[in-house]
């Protein structure tokens, strides 16, 4: 089965400091991983996506994220936090049939 | 455009009630979605429709209704309100069903069962 899971609930950094938001994945198939963010009281945009090619994949905002198959991992990362990056970040597989797997998300928080 | 629409922003049903969940989108999207968002569940889909006159069943389609009667609208129907149905509720839409399109989500129905 496929699934998605983040390491961490919340992660709280501060402004200038290296964001690192974990992902791993588990899918038989080769995946398609996601990012998303939710900014308080808003819906989902995309940050940044892997399909295949380049496994490492730059996004909006300064934010990247590498694909590690043989970690299965596809973790977040900013080198340097801005307090307008506090948010809730989804990481999200792509799933047979037309579907998506979202993980259970991990708030950012930004410390002055 | 105003991309994805949804209506209303709160709700507030007693159990037992019915009520529709408005989703529209002017993008000519074919791909049209329904999430809940729970705290520490992420987003779990209900159902969704990869076109007019067609739908189908996600992870969490019991007490759900959808149909797509037209490629702009996605309504969402609570058939008997419950407590459990409490959450937030997101409608989504991307040009096709592929890995490659995008989904653009609406701003979400803040929902409440008493």
């Amino acid at each position: 089965a496929q699934s998605v899971t983040q390491l961490g609930s919340h992660v709280s950094v501060s402004e200038g400091a290296l964001v690192l938001l974990r992902c791993n994945y588990s899918s038989s198939v080769p995946p398609y991983l996601f990012w998303y963010v939710q900014y308080p009281n808003q819906g989902l945009q995309l940050l940044l996506k892997y399909t295949t090619g380049a496994t490492l994949v730059k996004g909006i905002n300064g934010f990247e994220a590498e694909f590690k198959k043989s970690e299965t991992s596809f973790h977040l990362t900013k080198p340097s936090a801005h307090m307008s990056d506090a948010a809730e970040y989804f990481c999200a597989l792509y799933s047979s049939a037309s579907k998506i797997i979202f993980g259970s998300g991990t708030r950012l928080s930004i410390r002055p | 455009n105003a991309g994805v629409t949804q209506t209303p922003k709160f709700q507030v049903l007693k159990t037992g009630q019915s009520m529709t969940l408005q989703c529209a989108q002017d993008m000519n999207h074919e791909y049209m979605s329904w999430y809940r968002q729970d705290p520490g569940m992420g987003l779990r889909l209900i159902h969704y429709s990869v076109g007019a006159g067609i739908t189908d069943q996600g992870e969490v389609p019991n007490g759900y209704n959808v149909s797509r009667s037209t490629t702009e609208d996605f309504p969402l129907r609570l058939l008997s309100a419950a407590p459990s149905q409490t959450s937030v509720y997101f409608c989504a839409s991307s040009y096709s069903a592929g890995v490659s399109y995008e989904q653009y989500f609406g701003p979400g129905t803040r929902l409440t069962v008493t």
